[in-house]
C-alpha cells in the first residue's frame, strides 16, 4: 500500500459527459501529480501541484482541469468527454516536489462509451 | 526538452536467466532517472534510482541500472529472474529540480518456467 488513495477506482460514463476523479496524498506529502496511462500513449505527465499551487504542467487537454485544496487533497475534472479519454488515471505524491521518488495510488479506470 | 526511450516493448525470458531491459533518455540539462515496475491492476512502485553519485545503483527485488552519461543510457539488469518479476517496467527522467517524472513507453517482462 502507497498510501496514495485515488477514487473511484472504476467510472462508466457516456461521451460528452464530465466527470471529478479524486486522490489524497500520502500522509505529509505536499506534492500531487496527475497521469494518464493508455495502451497508445503510455503514461503521460498531465499536471503536478505543490501545495495548493500549479508547478508544472504536461500534456493537459483544456477540457481537463485540476486543483488541490488546503487540506492537500486534488481532484481532477474531466469534461465533455470523448471516448479516447477512456484511460487509466494515476495520481502520484512526494514530500517537496524537487526530483525525488513519486508514490502512485492504483489509478482510477475510466470508461467513456 | 526530455524524452524517454525504451527500445524493447517485451521482453521474454526463461525463469532464472539474465535480463536487461534498455533505456535512452536525452535532455540538456542534468537528469534524475528512475526505474517503475507495475504489477497487473496496480500502481507503480519504484525500484530504484539515480540521483547522483556511484552510477550502479541497486534496488529491490536483486535489480539494479547502470547510469551511463557518454550514451545517455540507464539500463536495468537481473541476474537471475523469477516468475513473480513478470511486470511491466518503465524508465522516466525528471530534469533537475523539477519533481514532474516523464516515462518511457514501457518493457513488458514475461518470465516462463
Amino acid at each position: 500500500d502507497s498510501g496514495v488513495t485515488q477514487t473511484p477506482k472504476h467510472l462508466i460514463t457516456a461521451t460528452g459527459q464530465r466527470v471529478t476523479l479524486r486522490c489524497s496524498p500520502r500522509s505529509g506529502d505536499l506534492s500531487v501529480y496527475w497521469y494518464q496511462q493508455s495502451l497508445d500513449q503510455g503514461l503521460q505527465f498531465l499536471i503536478q501541484y505543490y501545495n495548493g499551487e500549479e508547478r508544472a504542467k504536461g500534456n493537459i487537454l483544456e477540457r481537463f482541469s485540476a486543483q488541490q485544496f488546503p487540506d492537500l487533497h486534488s481532484e481532477l475534472n474531466l469534461s465533455s468527454l470523448e471516448l479516447g479519454d477512456s484511460a487509466l488515471y494515476f495520481c502520484a505524491s512526494s514530500v517537496s516536489g524537487m526530483g525525488e521518488k513519486l508514490f502512485f495510488g492504483s489509478g482510477t479506470q475510466l470508461s467513456v462509451l | 526538452a526530455q524524452s524517454v526511450t525504451q527500445l524493447d516493448s517485451q521482453v521474454p525470458v526463461f525463469e532464472e536467466a539474465p535480463v536487461e531491459l534498455r533505456c535512452n533518455y536525452s535532455s540538456s540539462v542534468s537528469v534524475y532517472l528512475f526505474w517503475y515496475v507495475q504489477y497487473p491492476n496496480q500502481g507503480l512502485q519504484l525500484l530504484l534510482k539515480y540521483l547522483s553519485g556511484s552510477t550502479l545503483v541497486k534496488g529491490i527485488n536483486g535489480f539494479e541500472a547502470e547510469f551511463n552519461k557518454s550514451q545517455t543510457s540507464f539500463h536495468l539488469r537481473k541476474p537471475s529472474v523469477h516468475i513473480s518479476d513478470t511486470a511491466e517496467y518503465f524508465c522516466a527522467v525528471s530534469e533537475g529540480s523539477q519533481g514532474n517524472l516523464i516515462f518511457g513507453k514501457g518493457t513488458k517482462l514475461s518470465v516462463k518456467p
